[in-house]
């Protein structure tokens, strides 16, 4: 089944400790993506990656690092999360062929600072 | 600064008839705009993608046009059903990977 998946699903944690949540998709796309979501404001891209090795600043970056060493993964680090950075992230892969084509996104992963 | 916006108020409408939800964008030239749909709690579902040289697309019940001189673009639901309640979300995108998506506009259809 084509999917994409995100680890954890739901994450509470302490300011400044530092954590990893997971994207992997088995769509072999070359464009994978990273959101958050808060109310009101919808989705706001953070990172994106149009292929391996290759990685791009979104609306907001700050706070939040990627890497893609490989095509199907695509994980998001927060190296001191603080509490504002309390968000539904979602993660997204696309055909990416002189433009984008329809986005398959994860099931999100709910993430609490205190 | 680039702005997108959708109709932040609920759009109710009775089964049957056609939902009309506005996507109106300033300060961007995107080459592509999308239609995403969103159920509480979940990952958004696309729907259509339209390209800044295409005027309209369809897809069963769905339509959506693109109006680059209007800054605008409209997404028809026809013969709207209780199923088609969710929230829609816009889209626009360069040709180079950066998005930017409207806050959305919830839909809500009563029998």
């Amino acid at each position: 089944e084509a999917q994409v998946t995100q680890n954890p699903r739901y994450l509470i944690t302490v300011t400044g400790k530092k954590l990893t949540v997971t994207c992997s998709q088995n769509m072999n796309h070359e464009y994978m993506s990273w959101y958050r979501q808060d109310p009101g404001l919808g989705l706001r891209q953070i990172y994106y990656s149009m292929n391996v090795e290759v990685t791009d600043k979104g609306d907001v970056p700050e706070g939040y690092k990627v890497s893609r060493k490989e095509k199907r993964n695509f994980p998001l680090i927060l190296e001191s999360p603080s509490p504002n950075q309390t968000s539904l992230y979602f993660c997204a892969s696309s055909l990416w062929a002189q433009g984008p084509y329809e986005q398959y996104f994860g099931p999100g992963t709910r993430l609490t600072v205190t | 600064s680039q702005k997108i916006e959708q109709n932040s108020e609920a759009l109710n409408i009775q089964e049957g008839k056609t939902a009309t939800l506005t996507c109106n964008y300033t300060n961007y030239s995107p080459a592509y705009l999308q239609w995403y749909r969103q159920d509480p709690g979940r990952g958004p579902v696309f729907l259509l993608l339209i390209r800044e040289n295409e005027k309209e697309k369809r897809k069963e019940r769905l339509k959506v046009t693109f109006d680059t001189t209007l800054k605008q673009s409209l997404f028809h639901i026809t013969a709207s059903q209780p199923a088609d309640s969710a929230t829609y979300l816009c889209a626009l995108s360069d040709s180079w990977g950066k998005l930017q998506f409207g806050a959305g506009t919830q839909v809500v259809v009563t029998p």
